[in-house]
């Protein structure tokens, strides 16, 4: 079983709608990031959080360490925000601490 | 800003070959990440740096070689290329291994026929 899974693989929406990605995660974390993958392959961080919620523009990100869960929101979607959206826990061990990567959300928002 | 540079962005190999990936970034950042992102999987990382002059393996360095040239540069290489060895690799850096936001260069597509 992966440490980090995320919900759903794939997610087609239809432009204004409300998305949610989920993330859920089995082992003890210091932090959580949520990154985005556009096509053409660069990687941005668009969220680090480790208890709350935090929130740019249309963009929500929660987490809920009791649960072992995380939520990305994105609100009046768009089709610049058909992306791969990519949870990453960094994982307390006994070296340091080191990223576990989901498999990541493929978004298409359609006009 | 530049941020994270890496080359090249694409690279055709043949089996047994060898090549370096280059990365560089200009944040003054103290770690260093070399990781593979392979279909289905998340990305998996194969060697790190913590600072200047260390280099610790990750999760999958088998055929593979870094070098921590100075602060800025973190290369990794491939001494004899294997089709398995066919990926997106991407160079990351952050401020240090705790809790700090990491950034990532623009991947390098790398094919082993």
């Amino acid at each position: 079983k992966n440490e980090v899974e995320q919900s759903p693989q794939n997610l087609t929406a239809q432009e204004g709608e409300f998305i949610t990605i989920n993330c859920s995660y089995s082992v003890g974390i210091s932090a959580l990031h949520w990154l985005q993958q556009h096509p053409g392959g660069g990687i941005v961080s668009l969220f680090m959080l480790s208890s709350g919620k935090k929130k740019h523009g249309r963009l929500i990100a929660t987490i809920n360490i009791q649960e072992k869960h995380s939520s990305l929101h994105i609100t009046a979607s768009h089709p610049r925000d058909s992306a791969v959206y990519i949870c990453a826990v960094r994982v307390i061990t006994g070296g340091g601490n080191k990223l576990t990567f989901g498999t990541g959300t493929q978004l298409k928002v359609e006009l | 800003n530049a941020g994270v540079t890496q080359t090249p962005k694409f690279q055709v190999l043949k089996t047994g070959q060898s090549m370096t990936l280059q990365c560089a970034q200009d944040m003054n950042h103290n770690s260093m990440y070399w990781y593979r992102q392979d279909p289905g999987m998340g990305l998996r990382l194969i060697y790190y740096s913590a600072s200047e002059g260390t280099t610790d393996k990750g999760e999958v360095p088998n055929g593979y070689n870094v070098s921590r040239l100075n602060k800025r540069e973190f290369s990794l290489r491939l001494e004899s290329a294997a089709p398995s060895q066919t990926s997106v690799y991407f160079c990351a850096s952050s401020w240090d291994r705790g809790n700090t936001e990491a950034f990532f260069g623009q991947g390098t597509r790398l094919t082993v026929v």
